[in-house]
C-alpha cells in the first residue's frame, strides 16, 4: 500500500520559532492522525482530525485538514528543545489499517 | 499505570534462527498490531488482531508469525524465512478493533542480525 507523503523531510529551527510540517495523501480518508516519535522510542499520539473537520487544537499544536487538496498540516507554536523528534502523519482508510508517511525530522536549536 | 510493554529492547538473531518479540498490554484493548519501521521510513503493518484467537496478515507478513491466545498478549515471531529482519519493531493497540482511532504504542524492539 502506498504511504502518505510528508514534507519537509527535515526541519531545523531556533527555539521559540514556529514549526510547520505537511502531509499529503491520494484518496479519500476517514480521518488523519499525527504522532511524535523520539529517537529509538515508540510513537505518541498527538491529534486525530476527522474528514468532516477542518481544524483542531491541542495546547501548542494546531492541525488543519483540507480534503479538497488532500493535505494536512501540523503547526507547533513557540517551539521548545523537547519538541525535537520525528513527526508522522497516518491516514485512516478502513477499520483496521492506517497508511503512514515517512515522517518529518524536527530539530529545535537552543 | 496502563500501557504496552515490549521486550526485549534489543535482540540479536543468528542465521537460521527464529526469535520471538513480546508485547503485553494492560489497557483492556481488543485490537493489537505489529509494525516494522526501517530507518527514514514510515511504519509498515505486519500482522494485526482484532480479537482473541484471530489475526490477519498486514502488508508485509511473509517471514513472520503471530499468536493471540490472550487478550493482553500478542507475540511476534521472526522466522528464518525473513531474510532481512534488521529493523525496529513496534507493537500497538487500540479499542474496538478499529485502527481509525488513537493507537497506543510500546517502546519498541530493535532487532539486528549477527
Amino acid at each position: 500500500s502506498q504511504q502518505g507523503e510528508e514534507d519537509p523531510q527535515a526541519l531545523s529551527i531556533q527555539e521559540g520559532e514556529n514549526a510547520t510540517m505537511n502531509c499529503s495523501y491520494k484518496t479519500s480518508i476517514n480521518n488523519l492522525q499525527w504522532y511524535r516519535q523520539n529517537s529509538g522510542r515508540g510513537l505518541v499520539h498527538l491529534i486525530l482530525i476527522r474528514s468532516n473537520e477542518r481544524e483542531k487544537h491541542s495546547g501548542r499544536l494546531r492541525v488543519t485538514l483540507d480534503t479538497s487538496k488532500k493535505s494536512s498540516s501540523l503547526l507547533i507554536t513557540a517551539s521548545r528543545a523537547a519538541d525535537t523528534a520525528s513527526y508522522f502523519c497516518a491516514t485512516g482508510y478502513s477499520n483496521y489499517q492506517l497508511i503512514w508517511g515517512a515522517g518529518t525530522k524536527l530539530i529545535i536549536k537552543p | 499505570d496502563g500501557g504496552i510493554t515490549q521486550s526485549p529492547k534489543y535482540l540479536f538473531r543468528k542465521e537460521g534462527q527464529n526469535v520471538t518479540l513480546s508485547c503485553e498490554q494492560n489497557l483492556n484493548h481488543d485490537a493489537m498490531y505489529w509494525y516494522r519501521q526501517d530507518p527514514g521510513q514510515g511504519l509498515r503493518l505486519i500482522y494485526y488482531s482484532q480479537i482473541v484467537n484471530d489475526f490477519q496478515k498486514g502488508d508485509i507478513a511473509e517471514g513472520y508469525s503471530v499468536s493471540r491466545e490472550k487478550k493482553e498478549s500478542f507475540p511476534l515471531t521472526v522466522t528464518s524465512a525473513q531474510k532481512n529482519p534488521t529493523a525496529f519493531y513496534l507493537c500497538a493497540s487500540t479499542t474496538a478493533g478499529s485502527a481509525n482511532e488513537k493507537l497506543f504504542f510500546g517502546s519498541g524492539t530493535q532487532l539486528s542480525v549477527l
